[in-house]
């Protein structure tokens, strides 16, 4: 079966930078993907990682270590937009490709 | 055009009541989904269709029917829901079901359903 794990909230200050961790268990390991999602609105795709390493885009890094099956979402130079969800979702191959969603860590930034 | 659309935007019906949720994508995508998503909880998978062919079910209660009736529109057809089905509808795309690239899912602004 599959297991996501992340942190259910996480508080951090504007200007500063945040790590969320997101740990996975899946048999069938095929990318994983973080999407940020705002109260009362749709997900919507941050990153994506498939081999081990660190994708920077912008103020948003996704780092990958499948050996260890852990990820994080590192946010730099915080605004008070970025106050929302973040989910952390990994993509299995067996019995189809299907993306099962962690359930998500709520940020909060404050002045 | 990276715009996922669903209709209504807000849907409140009774138990007996037969109703449609229509998503439409113009982005060549062929695989889409359908989510289930209650407060302060991720999506849950409902559907994935690949190619206008329904590709997963996820053990949905058949009150919630897809249909698929070209790339670009998927419905979700609802009938005698009960109110424990009251969440929040998100439709999805993808560029299809296969590994190569991000293929991320692009969703829909969703359908906040009430069931009475």
């Amino acid at each position: 079966g599959q297991n996501i794990d992340q942190p259910t909230e996480m508080t951090a200050t504007e200007g500063a930078i945040v790590q969320i961790n997101c740990t996975y268990q899946t048999s069938g390991f095929n990318g994983l993907f973080w999407y940020q999602q705002h109260a009362g609105e749709a997900p919507t795709f941050l990153s994506y990682n498939v081999l081990d390493g660190l994708e920077e885009k912008g103020r948003f890094s996704s780092f990958l270590s499948r050996s260890k099956g852990y990820s994080y979402l590192l946010l730099k130079e915080l605004q008070m937009k970025d106050s929302a969800s973040y989910l952390c979702a990994v993509r299995d191959n067996t019995g189809g490709f299907k993306t099962i969603f962690g359930a998500g860590t709520r940020l909060f930034v404050k002045a | 055009d990276t715009e996922v659309t669903q209709t209504p935007k807000h849907l409140v019906m009774g138990m007996t009541n037969k109703k449609s949720l229509k998503c439409e994508q113009h982005m060549g995508h062929r695989a889409m989904y359908w989510y289930k998503q209650k407060a302060k909880k991720p999506p849950e998978l409902m559907f994935v269709y690949s190619y206008e062919k329904l590709s997963i079910n996820e053990s949905v209660p058949s009150r919630f029917s897809p249909e698929c009736p070209n790339s670009s529109l998927l419905n979700l057809h609802l009938h005698a829901l009960q109110p424990e089905d009251s969440a929040l509808y998100l439709c999805a795309s993808s560029q299809d079901l296969l590994a190569g690239g991000h293929n991320e899912q692009f969703f829909g602004p969703g359908t906040r359903l009430t069931v009475l």
